[in-house]
């Protein structure tokens, strides 16, 4: 079962930013924090991932709570094709494991 | 990023027979390459996990004889679907990690198979 939970859906305004919450409440010490993302009938897309500290690229912003048992995903301006289903998983090593995801979509 | 291709992306058998599906890490070395199963509007489900030069760990449930996994090269891994049924049909994905955990795992474009 994935260690993680998610919102089923959220909505947000194109040019805004999105925030996507996750929980893992059970994440060992040594479990990274993965994010991706799936568009309707293609492999998953890396975004971003992390261990402890906040983490940037050019995609998004990881931010992930000091004891580690939740984080958030930032997509600083949301376009309308950043509507997606959004992953969240806690892994290490041998077990990379889906659960249902946020499925966000940017509306106009 | 690192590219993963998959082959075919997709691809229609026959109820009885077997269909072949590759996994390539195109710019680097796998040393661990996932396999993944996904039925529309669900989320994707993990089969089995792959380690170079060792046999595939397969999820409770998943049948080995059937869905033969070969992780034979740091760069190729192939699923072989057996004896395909029609509940066989789904979209099957794979992803490969280049190393140690940390490092990022990239996923192939997946491919949908179809038993008629």
């Amino acid at each position: 079962d994935a260690k993680t939970t998610q919102p089923p859906s959220m909505d947000c305004a194109e040019g805004r930013a999105a925030n996507l919450p996750c929980n893992h409440s059970t994440i060992s010490g040594n479990e990274y924090v993965y994010w991706y993302r799936q568009i309707h009938s293609q492999g998953p897309q890396y975004i971003i991932h992390g261990l402890k500290n906040n983490e940037t690229n050019e995609m998004a912003s990881l931010i992930i709570t000091e004891d580690r048992k939740s984080s958030t995903l930032i997509l600083p301006h949301a376009t309308l094709r950043d509507t997606a289903v959004y992953y969240c998983i806690a892994y290490n090593n041998n077990d990379m494991r889906f659960g249902a995801g946020t499925r966000l979509t940017v509306k106009p | 990023g690192a590219v993963v291709s998959q082959h075919p992306s997709r691809v229609i058998c026959k109820s009885g027979t077997s269909v072949k599906i590759e996994c390539r890490s195109l710019d680097f070395q796998a040393t661990t390459m996932f396999w993944y199963r996904q039925f529309p509007k669900q989320s994707l489900m993990l089969m089995a996990t792959s380690n170079e030069g060792s046999k595939a760990t397969y999820e409770q449930g998943v049948e080995k004889d059937k869905f033969l996994i070969n992780h034979a090269s740091l760069t190729l891994s192939t699923l072989t679907v057996t004896s395909a049924h029609p509940e066989d049909s789904s979209f099957y994905i794979c992803s490969a990690r280049e190393g140690d955990s940390g490092n990022t795992i990239y996923f192939g474009e997946g491919s949908w198979l179809t038993v008629v």
